[in-house]
């Protein structure tokens, strides 16, 4: 079956435009993340959804950072005002259900983001 | 400050002979241990875990051990295979409330030569 999808896989943007970022996760499965890695370092942790809502927010960097889920599937990645500082891997992954177990997360390939 | 690190950014073995990757971790609550591994233009792919009341987890080649007292995990992978060279994440789960929030390490790129 369809693993999680992301798109674009490459961005290329400049310093101060918007970027949006696509995750398509796999059908079926309600809890979302979103994870930033940047070069050299591990995937960090930015939100996680359970269907609709935005359960834990608290890896978001700062306000210019917004993600939704509207329809409890696919997701968006929104970064207002972007800054070189925000040149990235971004990693959607998503799980059967979230919070409530240990639940294994199955990444997309990511959505490479260079604010040049 | 880093709570799950991984202080080796490399590593080459010989195939057939065993790989060690190490993880040592500063908070004591973490409840679960996972490794991942990631090839190049893909996401990281589960590989094994281990809850923090065993101290061992087997599955095939890979092997996890936990010692809590040292605040350590590492992997170990025997036969290695050419086709196991890809970079691999040690990564925690806070439990609890949080534990869907994965801490990762900064991961170990493991080149094993045919």
């Amino acid at each position: 079956g369809a693993g999680v999808s992301q798109t674009p896989s490459n961005k290329v943007t400049e310093k101060g435009k918007y970027v949006e970022l696509r995750c398509d996760p796999i059908s079926g499965h309600t809890a979302l993340y979103w994870y930033r890695q940047s070069l050299g370092q591990g995937p960090e942790f930015l939100i996680y959804f359970q269907g609709t809502g935005a359960a834990d927010d608290s890896g978001l960097p700062n306000d210019r950072f917004f993600a939704v889920r509207p329809e409890g599937s696919v997701s968006t990645l929104k970064i207002q005002r972007t800054e070189r500082g925000d040149s990235a891997v971004y990693l959607c992954a998503s799980s059967l259900r979230g919070a409530s177990s240990y639940n294994e997360q199955f990444f997309g390939p990511g959505t490479r983001l260079t604010v040049l | 400050d880093q709570q799950v690190k991984q202080n080796s950014p490399s590593l080459s073995v010989q195939e057939g002979r065993i790989s060690i990757l190490n993880c040592d971790y500063t908070n004591s609550m973490f409840d679960y241990f996972l490794w991942y591994k990631k090839y190049p233009a893909e996401g990281p792919t589960f590989l094994i875990s281990i809850s923090s009341i065993k101290d061992k987890n087997e599955d095939g080649r890979f092997t996890v051990f936990l010692n809590k007292s040292a605040k350590h995990l590492s992997l170990h992978i025997v036969p290695s295979q050419p086709g196991d060279s890809a970079v691999y994440f040690c990564a925690a789960s806070p439990g609890m409330d949080s534990s869907y929030k994965l801490i990762f390490g900064s991961g170990t790129r493991l080149l094993v030569r045919p």
